[in-house]
């Protein structure tokens, strides 16, 4: 059984503090890991896509990484509009299944 | 926006009325996922589909079933909704060709059962 952790399950930030999101993962057949922003009242929007270890991506102040335990979500110099709440999710085996992590919600303080 | 449609919106409910919500998509995906969110749980999967009339059971089946008639319409309903069905419920959907392939989301539904 495909099983998602993150921590911490609350983060709040000084606007310009940097910081990092952890996800802890066991899948079997990594397809793929995924980070999502929900804000309230919305649904999930995509973020990235981690397919193999060792594996980074950039969008502006985030960076997602990978290992073959952990996917770490890095906010450099955040501002109050990154609050949100970052969800973390994985994809084994087929059918684009996903298990999604308790999400990890970000406050940002001007 | 993924092109995704969930109605209603927000719904209120008695125990034991059947409820049906409805995701309509105009991308053409061919997988469609039916997730509910709930404080201290997350994201979880109750059914999804593979295709028209191609449908499977996700971690949190039970009192639930869909059908999927056409492409763009993947329905869940709520045979005897009871209280522990109160949730958001969201529509998801992919191409899911190939490597693993982000979800996209609609804006959900908001459900209650009273």
């Amino acid at each position: 059984e495909d099983q998602v952790t993150q921590s911490p399950e609350a983060l709040r930030l000084q606007e310009g503090e940097s910081s990092s999101l952890n996800c802890s993962y066991t899948v079997s057949g990594l397809r793929g890991l995924f980070w999502y922003r929900q804000d309230p009242g919305k649904g999930p929007e995509f973020l990235f896509t981690l397919y193999s270890a060792g594996e980074e991506k950039e969008k502006e102040r985030l960076k997602a990484t990978l290992t073959k335990k952990e996917s770490f979500l890095h906010i450099t110099a955040p501002k109050p509009e990154d609050s949100a709440t970052y969800l973390c999710a994985v994809q084994g085996g087929n059918a684009g299944k996903s298990t999604f992590g308790d999400g990890t919600t970000l406050t940002v303080k001007p | 926006d993924a092109g995704i449609t969930q109605s209603p919106r927000h719904k209120v409910t008695e125990t034991g009325t059947p409820v049906t919500l409805r995701c309509h998509q105009t991308e053409n995906h061919r997988y469609m996922y039916w997730y509910r969110q709930d404080p201290g749980h997350g994201l979880r999967l109750i059914h999804y589909s593979y295709g028209v009339k191609d449908t499977d059971k996700g971690e949190v089946s039970d009192g639930y079933s869909v059908s999927r008639s056409k492409t763009e319409d993947f329905l869940l309903t709520l045979e005897s909704a009871t209280s522990s069905q109160t949730s958001v419920y969201f529509c998801a959907i992919t191409p899911a060709e190939g490597r693993g392939s982000p979800l996209h989301f609609g804006n959900g539904t908001r459900l209650t059962v009273t």
